[in-house]
């Protein structure tokens, strides 16, 4: 069955530290990856997104992506923390069809 | 990218009354979509509304309980018919937009959502 699994519910970290956030994928086709940032009280934006070419790809905010193919992953990360990047984020994945199957979300905590 | 707005923000709801949600876009765009997003819980896909024609719904979501509307390019709403207190939940808006994302692929843009509580 088509997934994708973000195994941190919560994180934690200081402000000024790198960030990693996990997002893994189960897809038969060839996937469409992105990852959006929800604040308090706000829709959904859109970070970054993955289609083809270059597996690392930029986003806004100082966030980058990086696809692997082998290991089913589209990590996210940022080499500083900023306190606004406090937020719950979540990873989609879909084929390039308008179904996006969305991952259950990491909330990232920033201490001061 | 499209600029998405909904109304309302929020609302507390009584078991068993109805809610409208409207979601107003800036640009006209063939595809508008309506998710859940239930406590804790990602997203849910409800239903798809393209304009002059019905919404298609995913599964486990009926056209009686979340009858939706699309009469034009820019709008569409989302009534939630005799709610309970399992319909509390973040509804959002979202729309594909193609011009914006400069892609052909499908790229979807977020409302902030509407906040439901059922009492």
């Amino acid at each position: 069955a088509q997934s994708v699994t973000q195994p941190d519910i919560h994180i934690t970290v200081s402000e000024g530290a790198s960030l990693e956030l996990r997002c893994n994928y189960s897809y038969g086709a060839t996937p469409y990856l992105f990852w959006y940032v929800q604040s308090p009280g706000q829709g959904l934006q859109l970070l970054l997104k993955y289609f083809s070419g270059d597996t690392l790809v930029q986003g806004i905010k100082g966030f980058e992506a990086e696809f692997k193919r082998s290991q089913s992953s589209f990590n996210l990360r940022k080499p500083s923390v900023h306190w606004s990047d406090a937020a719950e984020y979540f990873c989609a994945v879909t084929s390039g069809t308008y179904k996006y199957i969305f991952g259950t979300g990491t909330r990232l905590k920033v201490l001061a | 990218s499209a600029v998405i707005s909904q109304k309302p923000s929020r609302d507390i709801c009584q078991r068993g009354t109805s809610l409208t949600i409207q979601c107003q876009v800036d640009s006209q765009v063939t595809m508008m979509f309506w998710y859940r997003q239930q406590p804790g819980q990602s997203l849910t896909l409800i239903a798809t509304a393209n304009q002059g024609s019905e919404a298609t719904y995913e599964s486990g979501f009926v056209i009686d309980k979340f009858p939706i509307s699309r009469p034009n390019l820019t709008f569409s709403t989302l009534t939630v018919s005799n709610m309970s207190p399992e319909d509390s939940s973040i509804y959002l808006c979202s729309v594909e937009d193609f011009e914006t994302s400069g892609s052909s692929y499908n790229e979807q843009f977020f409302g902030p959502g509407t906040r439901l509580t059922v009492l």
